[in-house]
């Protein structure tokens, strides 16, 4: 099936640094990528969508100058965390999707972000 | 916002037990639902996509039904093994949902007892 690459597994910052999570989609072009957070003891929740070659859409409450998603090609989009902060520690997950609504969505292993 | 919720938030059961589990969403503006099954440290690993009322889909022990008309969908396993063990999360998509995303319910977590 569809592959989802997502790197890092694992990544600790410090406070105040900045750090990318790449999203990459290996056997199929993705024309659109999602970006999940996961809070402890809850679901995903949906921070945004990117389309290739254009800006992505927030999600309500989602800051855009904090979390900077870059879908420059059809195989990669990128989560940048600006000036991390402790509250920002959380999982990390993508998911793509390459054509219809109907067709499957494909998600990445997730990211283990810890700001210290 | 779309409200997702799926019953029961957690689930043990002996193995060789059938289970179900359910997931609610508007009815209205319904487009497709997606199933996914969860398994820690791993990727959700797609289970099914349905779309049409009455739909009723199998993967090996593992089946879904789908009722649009009053927004809900069961998911059966029949037999339930160790391996079955993992998260079970929905996702409807609406028809006025951009690109698609999908919006999650809260999940169920199943653990099945050897």
């Amino acid at each position: 099936g569809a592959v989802v690459s997502q790197h890092p597994s694992w990544v600790i910052c410090k406070s105040g640094t900045s750090v990318k999570i790449e999203c990459r989609s290996l056997d199929f072009q993705a024309t659109t990528m999602f970006w999940y957070r996961q809070f402890p003891k809850q679901s995903l929740m949906l921070m945004a969508t990117s389309n290739e070659g254009s800006k992505a859409t927030y999600e309500q409450g989602v800051e855009k100058d904090k979390f900077l998603i870059n879908h420059a090609s059809l195989t990669l989009s990128t989560l940048t965390v600006t000036s991390a902060h402790p509250e920002d520690s959380s999982f990390y997950i993508c998911s793509a999707r390459a054509d219809s609504y109907r067709n499957t969505i494909y998600f990445g292993e997730g990211s283990w972000l810890t700001v210290v | 916002i779309l409200n997702v919720e799926q019953s029961p938030q957690s689930l043990h059961v002996q193995e060789g037990d059938s289970t179900n589990f359910t997931c609610s969403f508007p009815s209205s503006n319904f487009y497709a639902l997606h199933w996914y099954r969860w398994e820690t440290a791993k990727s959700p690993e797609a289970l099914f996509v349905m779309t049409l009322n009455g739909d009723e889909k199998k993967k090996g022990r593992i089946s879904a039904t789908l009722n649009t008309k009053e927004g809900y969908s069961y998911l059966y396993i029949k037999g339930s093994q160790p391996e079955d063990s993992a998260t079970y999360l929905c996702a409807p998509i609406m028809i006025y949902n951009q690109g698609g995303k999908l919006i999650f319910g809260q999940g169920t977590e199943l653990s099945v007892k050897p």
